[in-house]
């Protein structure tokens, strides 16, 4: 079972540029999330989808940007990228708590950003 | 605000037992969740709690006392591979998870 799968799993990136990090899943879960992780710090909320076709801003949304096209994929992009956006980025996704799940979620393998 | 407290960093023997507490404050609260994460590697789910009360599963219980804002995960007979970072998430009234930074729990032979 794939679950879900992130890419790529590391990338350099120099500053300026943009970057798309993929996202899919094979669970047919409703919601999806966009973490990143720094050290010493808890994971923090860039953005999210409840369902396919809306999106919502997390608690780190500036510099990113997210789209949800369909249920499985939920790509997010760096416009253009700065040092601060140096970190592990997990993608996550959950049965949708409102519909009385207790809404764990399944991470990604993450992916580890770098910018220069 | 909403805020989460749990210790940096605890050391434990193996074979024994440890407790990681976890204090919270949401804006609502809908459940608390305990995920395990070793170095390098994604969150994966250990417990969830939305109950008072003490959940037991295998090695690992948790404790929720909601009234309190607390909530521990009990680790017992300690095998090596259990060192790992241990994350209390509580969820808000949006649904919505709340990350402490994490445990750090480094088990020693």
């Amino acid at each position: 079972t794939a679950g879900i799968t992130q890419a790529p799993t590391s990338q350099i990136l120099a500053a300026g540029r943009s970057m798309t990090l993929r996202c899919t899943q094979d669970m047919r879960h409703n919601a999806m999330y966009w973490y990143r992780q720094d050290l010493g710090l808890g994971l923090r909320l860039i953005h999210y989808s409840n369902t396919a076709g809306t999106t919502g801003k997390g608690e780190v949304p500036d510099g990113y940007s997210v789209s949800r096209a369909n249920t499985d994929d939920f790509p997010l992009t760096l416009a253009s990228a700065v040092p601060s956006q140096t970190s592990v980025y997990f993608c996550a996704s959950s049965d949708t708590a409102e519909r009385g799940d207790n809404g764990e979620l399944f991470f990604g393998e993450g992916s580890r950003l770098t910018v220069l | 605000g909403q805020n989460i407290d749990q210790p940096t960093e605890m050391t434990a023997t193996e074979g024994a037992i440890v407790q990681i507490n976890c204090t919270y404050q949401t804006s609502g609260f809908n459940g608390l969740f305990w995920y395990q994460q070793h170095a390098g590697e994604a969150p994966t789910f250990l417990s969830y709690n939305v109950l008072d009360g003490l959940e037991e599963k295998g090695r690992f219980s948790s404790f929720l006392s909601r009234s309190k804002g607390y909530s521990y995960l009990l680790l017992k007979e300690l095998q090596m591979k259990d060192s790992a970072s241990y994350l209390c998430a509580p969820m808000d009234s949006n649904y919505q998870l709340i990350w402490g930074a994490g445990t750090k729990l480094i088990i020693k032979p």
